[in-house]
């Protein structure tokens, strides 16, 4: 069975940092895409991040030079460091992943950006 | 490369035969997928390739199209699905805005 389980959200001050951690069971996370995929309140979809197996890395266009995406190949995780966090990172955030893309997605954790 | 969903919400009834709409800014080929999400929960794939459903998921969910014009048909609505769908594009990952299938 395929489980993403996040962790690592809450509340963060406006430029604060955050890293939140998706460890993966039941695929191998250097062998697929993994990224990250948020979700303000109330709001649609947004593409943050992505990882592909051999290595290529992509932002969108409003979080580069702030968050970093990375994975540990030996616990079969994939993490996303946010740093300069602002008022408009407010989201769930989720992290997906599979053969296609986005196949399997974990349940998300909320990260609150306030003063 | 943006998707351009319509409509923005639907309201039927369950047995009721639903198709939402996903237009690309520009050509994508079949890199394109569809997902659903319930209230609460996450999203989860249904469709990806355009037309290639996920092992699993009811036949009674259709896509098709390719290029810039794709359509997800729910033949029949059963209840657990009024939900949002959004549909997706691999060539920059962008998500289209939605459509909300409401009773």
């Amino acid at each position: 069975e395929v489980q993403l389980v996040e962790s690592g959200g809450g509340l963060s001050l406006p430029g604060g940092s955050l890293r939140l951690s998706c460890v993966v069971s039941g695929f191998t996370v250097s062998r697929n895409y993994m990224g990250w995929v948020r979700q303000a309140p109330g709001k649609g979809l947004e593409w943050v991040s992505i990882i592909y197996s051999g290595g290529n890395i992509f932002y969108v266009e409003s979080v580069k030079g702030r968050f970093t995406i990375s994975r540990d190949n030996s616990k079969n995780s994939v993490f996303l460091q946010m740093n300069s966090l602002r008022a408009e990172d407010t989201a769930i955030y989720y992290c997906a992943g599979g053969p296609w893309e986005f196949d399997y997605w974990g349940q998300g954790t909320l990260v609150t950006v306030s003063s | 490369i943006v998707l351009t969903q319509s409509p923005a919400t639907l309201s039927l009834s369950p047995g009721e035969r639903a198709t939402l709409s996903c237009r690309a800014s520009q050509s994508v080929g079949n890199q394109l997928a569809w997902y659903q999400q319930r209230p609460g929960q996450a999203p989860r794939l249904l469709i990806y390739d355009a037309s290639k459903r996920v092992t699993g998921i009811p036949a009674r969910f259709i896509g098709s199209g390719s290029g810039t014009d794709f359509t997800l048909t729910i033949s029949r609505l059963e209840p657990e699905d009024f939900a949002i769908y959004y549909c997706q594009q691999r060539t920059n990952w962008l998500f289209g805005g939605g459509t909300k299938v409401e009773i």
